[in-house]
């Protein structure tokens, strides 16, 4: 158990719909960071936050949006479904300065149809 | 821009034998070089990094080795065991943020 838990686990949705991903990072981590991986493809950065701040961006749509709130949470808005967004979104957390670890959820697999 | 190959895309080896993954890394000021196991249906997990003051770190049955010169580091697993059986990243990251280039992934299958 990496510590880093996502909501909801599966969720079909139809094109154009919207849809928004959870992400509770490990307790004490400030940054977390947003990850979407297509069926046997690598890792795409999405976005990453720090302290409620967004930090760096990814390959990431117009059409998804993030935000992390006081309480670190972080949620993963993505609009306007189509098909191809169809994938596992990942999100991971990390500790302090100085340390490279990242700690990963379980992923949320959507599924558009 | 910053660049990782990773090599091969899948691996099959005997159990019991070793096996062998490689990445190559452009930015020459790289000094933090982790590998990641992701086994089915979730989220990877690191399983060895090394920084770039040594040339080689070991944990058991896995090691990772560095060629700062040649700009490459390579994952050894030897002994293989069916729970082996993965996808493994590697990854390089290209600021003080510790963000990450991922490499594509090694589909490592072990036959029993």
């Amino acid at each position: 158990d990496s510590g880093v838990t996502q909501t909801p686990k599966h969720l079909i949705t139809a094109t154009g719909q919207r849809v928004t991903l959870r992400c509770s990072p490990r307790s004490g981590d400030l940054s977390v960071y947003w990850y979407q991986q297509s069926l046997d493809q690598g890792l795409q950065f999405l976005i990453q936050y720090y302290n409620g701040e967004e930090r760096a961006k990814g390959n990431i749509l117009e059409r998804f949006s993030a935000q992390q709130f006081p309480d670190l949470h972080s949620e993963l808005n993505l609009s306007s479904l189509e098909l191809g967004d169809s994938a596992l979104y990942f999100c991971a957390s990390r500790g302090g300065v100085g340390t490279g670890e990242l700690f990963f959820g379980e992923g949320s697999r959507l599924t558009v149809l | 821009g910053e660049n990782v190959e990773q090599h091969p895309s899948t691996l099959s080896v005997q159990e019991g034998d070793s096996a062998v993954i490689k990445c190559t890394y452009s930015d020459s000021a790289s000094n933090y070089f982790p590998w990641y196991k992701q086994e089915l249906g979730k989220g990877p997990q690191l399983i060895i990094d090394i920084r770039s003051n040594v040339g080689e770190k070991k944990d058991q049955r896995i090691a990772v080795t560095l060629n700062k010169t040649a700009k490459h580091f390579s994952l050894h697993i030897t002994e293989t065991q069916p729970e082996d059986s993965a996808v493994y990243f590697c990854a390089d990251p290209f600021d003080s943020n510790y963000q990450l280039i991922w490499g594509a992934g090694t589909k490592l299958i072990i036959k029993p």
